[in-house]
Order: C-alpha cells, then structure tokens, then sequence
C-alpha cells in the first residue's frame, strides 16, 4: 500500500517556466489536499478538492492551478512560476473532512 | 535536506524522559485535533488525533490531552527514544470546514 505518492521529488525551474505536480493516493480517499510549506510558517492550504471533479481554493491559491480528473489523482500547476513560489509541497488525502489527513513525502521546488 | 522552520522552539529531553510538546490553537469552533511528526526531508506522519467531547486520549506511548477552556493541547511521549526525534506539530480543524490549520511546530531533540 503506498498511500500517498508524489512525483517529482525534486525540481528547479526558472523564472516563467510552467510545470505540473503529481499527487496519486490508493486509499480511495474521496477529499485531496495540496499544502506548501515554508520556514517558520505552518502548512498552508493552496487548493483542495472533495471529490473526483470538484476543485476549491485554500488560503493561498494565487499563482495555482489544480485538476482533479481522476478520484486517485491531484495535479497542481505552476503556469507562470515566480521566485516566491520556492518552496516545499505536500499533497495529503482524507477519507472524509472528520478523519486525518495522510500526507506525501514532499517536493522541493526552488524557482531561480 | 531541511524542510521545515529553522527557527522553530526547540524542546531538548534526555532519552528515556517523558516529553510534553504544546500548543495553543486558535480557533474555539475546532472540534477535532491531530499531531503530526515530522522528521527531515520527509512529510508528516500522523500520530494521533483527539475530539472536542474527549479531554485525553492514548496510544501506543503517546498521550493527547486537550484542555478546550484555554484552547490548549499538549502531546506527552513517554520513554522518548532517538527515533522520536523531529519537528511536531499539532492541526485544528472545525466541523463543516475542509481547512485543517497547521501550527508552526516544535523541535524535540532527544539526548543520548
């Protein structure tokens, strides 16, 4: 059982390149979650979906995009990406909004 | 590689102590709680979870005590051993919403 897999783990973009992230879990988990995380800051939410479908903004989904095509599958897009946008991501799936949320083991994205 | 705060407060135990990490949450509609692990480079690990009708909880070596008239929780580790070792962090979440709010963290560091 993987549980929450996310491709790539590591990746360097420059300034305006576009790129998607990958977020696949197994647990037939119907709510899926991408978070960035920084120094000294907590996760935060950039966009989140309740379904195969459905998609909603977090508390920092400018810059963002998602999709979510397939139940087991969350992709997050960069369209244009910018320096600020360094950072570690983690996407994590829920089995219902009242259970825990099980997370990805991260990836590192720096923007020069 | 380092993927959390560098600055984060920083809770020092000698191994084989009991540890207690806390934190104050924000949010008096929160009626579910989580803390997370988080070792380096890696993403976080669920530990354990407590609701708002419950005031502790217990798992294997972990207690969670949750004191709602102050909005605090505190994590209690007993025995801690080097693989406790990392950054932990408690989450909020209030019924009917889809964001889990994260704190920032804390380090625990256990001594040989």
């Amino acid at each position: 059982n993987a549980g929450v897999t996310q491709t790539p783990k590591f990746r360097v973009l420059k300034t305006g390149q576009s790129m998607t992230l990958l977020c696949a879990q197994d647990m037939n988990h119907e709510y899926m979650y991408w978070y960035r995380q920084d120094p000294g800051m907590g996760l935060r939410l950039i966009h989140y979906s309740v379904g195969e479908g459905t998609t909603a903004k977090g508390e920092v989904p400018d810059g963002y995009n998602v999709s979510r095509l397939k139940k087991q599958n969350f992709l997050l897009g960069l369209e244009s990406a910018a320096p600020s946008q360094t950072s570690v991501y983690f996407c994590a799936s829920s089995y219902s909004d009242t259970t825990e949320a099980f997370f990805g083991q991260g990836t590192r994205l720096t923007v020069v | 590689g380092e993927s959390v705060g560098l600055h984060l407060p920083t809770l020092s135990v000698q191994e084989g102590d009991n540890s207690i990490i806390n934190c104050a949450y924000s949010n008096s509609a929160s009626d579910y709680f989580i803390w997370y692990k988080q070792e380096s480079g890696k993403g976080p690990q669920f530990i354990i979870d407590i609701r708002s009708n419950m005031d502790k909880r217990q798992g294997q070596r972990v207690t969670v005590l949750l004191n709602k008239t102050v909005k605090h929780l505190s994590l209690q580790i007993a025995a801690t051993q080097p693989g406790d070792s990392a950054v932990y962090f408690c989450a909020e979440k209030a019924s009917g919403t889809y964001k889990y709010i994260f704190g920032t963290g804390t380090r625990l560091k256990v001594l040989a």
